[in-house]
């Protein structure tokens, strides 16, 4: 099995352009979070799914966030317009829905830099 | 609410030490689970443990080893004659049943010196 993939490992973008992150979960999984791990805030839970439709959103920061997963396959994280203060390093993780055995399994992360 | 503390933020010690990690949690739910992960200097997560809240034992695994109490909260992770291959940033986390949002601490480092 090939982990869960996401793209790109690194992004550097300027403050104000648009940011997407892509994810394809771990084949048979049917649900699907995104984190972000800063510093000060170590690691948070921005939004999860599960059968491809979005859960619990209430970590996504503000309206610039959106995320979408239109098929089992994949899944996009946006930001729009980005700010310095989104630089962070953004994880996919993947399982299959919660059971006696599940764990998540991650992703290697984008190192995502505003400038 | 739930909620994860890692009290150590950094902890150095040379090679061949054992080295405790502490883990205390708090949650209302009699279901939980609780997770350790390890972060290398490459960054990914790397699954480690899963216990839930209704097996107390304790578990080993080669160098590893895990403490889970109750009464207190905590779920304690120990490597004994750590190595430099363990340093990393060690994360506990926890899960309550019937939710899908695992809810991490803010990590140890973990630095083993040659």
């Amino acid at each position: 099995d090939a982990g869960v993939i996401q793209s790109p490992r690194h992004e550097v973008t300027e403050m104000g352009q648009e940011v997407t992150l892509r994810c394809k979960p771990i084949s048979g999984h049917n649900s699907l979070f995104w984190y972000r791990q800063t510093m000060m805030r170590g690691l948070e839970l921005l939004i999860y799914f599960n059968n491809n439709v979005p859960i619990d959103d209430s970590g996504m920061p503000e309206d610039r966030f959106s995320a979408k997963m239109p098929n089992a396959s994949f899944s996009t994280l946006k930001i729009q317009p980005s700010e310095p203060r989104d630089s962070a390093v953004y994880f996919c993780a993947s399982s299959r829905s919660w059971g006696v055995d599940e764990k998540l399994f991650f992703g290697s992360g984008t190192q995502l830099s505003v400038l | 609410a739930q909620k994860v503390t890692q009290a150590q933020t950094e902890i150095s010690v040379v090679e061949k030490e054992d080295v405790t990690l502490d883990c205390v949690y708090e949650t209302r739910d009699t279901t939980y689970y609780l997770f350790w992960y390890k972060q290398p200097p490459s960054g990914e997560l790397v699954f480690l443990i899963r216990r839930n809240s209704f097996d107390e034992q304790n578990e080993i695994s080669g160098r590893y080893s895990w403490n889970f109490q109750k009464s207190t909260s905590s779920f304690n992770f120990t490597i004994t004659a750590s190595q430099v291959v363990d340093s990393a940033v060690y994360f506990c986390a926890l899960i309550q049943g019937g939710s899908e949002k695992l809810v991490f601490g803010k990590g140890t480092k973990l630095t083993v010196n040659p």
